[in-house]
């Protein structure tokens, strides 16, 4: 079965760089959520999109942005990176509101393998 | 607001014996409830969810878990360690629809042989 898509898987960069990550959600899944995972810590919710609309918003710095495309697929952009964004980056979809092909699926989020981004 | 509690964020067993990850959620609304795990250096995977069907719900690898609203818990288990469980695990609530996860700190399973 066809999975979520992130890329790229790993990314290195600079302080005050910037960095677009990329996710590419199941087919027919129209909501997309990206979380944030520090060392050792649990995921914490950024920000969702259902149908290319911001539908939350969590702890996201004002540095990052993010939007939905036409084709569901979703970008995080981070500017002016610093030391403490080097975290794991999950993005999640789920099939809100299209229902997905599994009965009773449309609040279950599946999650990408992440982009590991290190600031150096 | 919503918040989970996993209750030991190690836990160490014997291949064989009985795993039992606790997992105890607030919420003011009906929730819906899931176990993820995650194998080191990979993503979270869905094990099993919640979702105001049956109490108990059967996942893959052999774990289930059992709503009690009641006790507010959600706690995870498998009759029988395999060595391939080891990871960390993660309990997660949403109120629903296309709401966040909330997660707890996670549980880092250990089987010994």
């Amino acid at each position: 079965a066809a999975g979520v898509i992130q890329s790229p898987r790993h990314l290195i960069k600079e302080k005050r760089e910037t960095a677009t990550l990329k996710c590419y959600p199941i087919p027919r899944h129209d909501t997309v959520y990206w979380y944030q995972q520090g060392p050792g810590q649990d995921p914490q919710f950024l920000i969702s999109f259902y149908e290319k609309m911001q539908s939350d918003k969590g702890s996201i710095p004002d540095r990052f942005s993010a939007q939905q495309f036409s084709d569901y697929h979703s970008e995080l952009n981070m500017s002016s990176l610093e030391l403490g964004d080097s975290a794991l980056y999950f993005c999640a979809s789920s099939p809100w509101g299209t229902g997905g092909d599994i009965a009773g699926d449309q609040e279950t989020q599946y999650f990408g393998p992440g982009t590991r981004l290190l600031v150096l | 607001a919503q918040s989970v509690t996993q209750l030991g964020s190690h836990v160490s067993v014997s291949e064989g014996a009985l795993v039992l990850l606790r997992c105890n959620y607030s919420s003011s609304v009906p929730p819906y409830l899931f176990w993820y795990v995650q194998y080191p250096n990979q993503g979270l995977q869905l094990l099993l969810k919640y979702t105001s069907a049956a109490t108990l719900v059967k996942g893959i690898n052999g774990f289930e878990a059992e709503f009690k609203k009641s006790e507010t818990s959600f706690h995870l288990t498998k009759p029988s360690a395999h060595m391939s469980d080891a990871a960390e695990y993660f309990c997660a609530v949403s109120q629903g629809g296309s709401e966040k996860l909330v997660f707890g700190k996670g549980t880092k399973l250990t089987v010994n042989p």
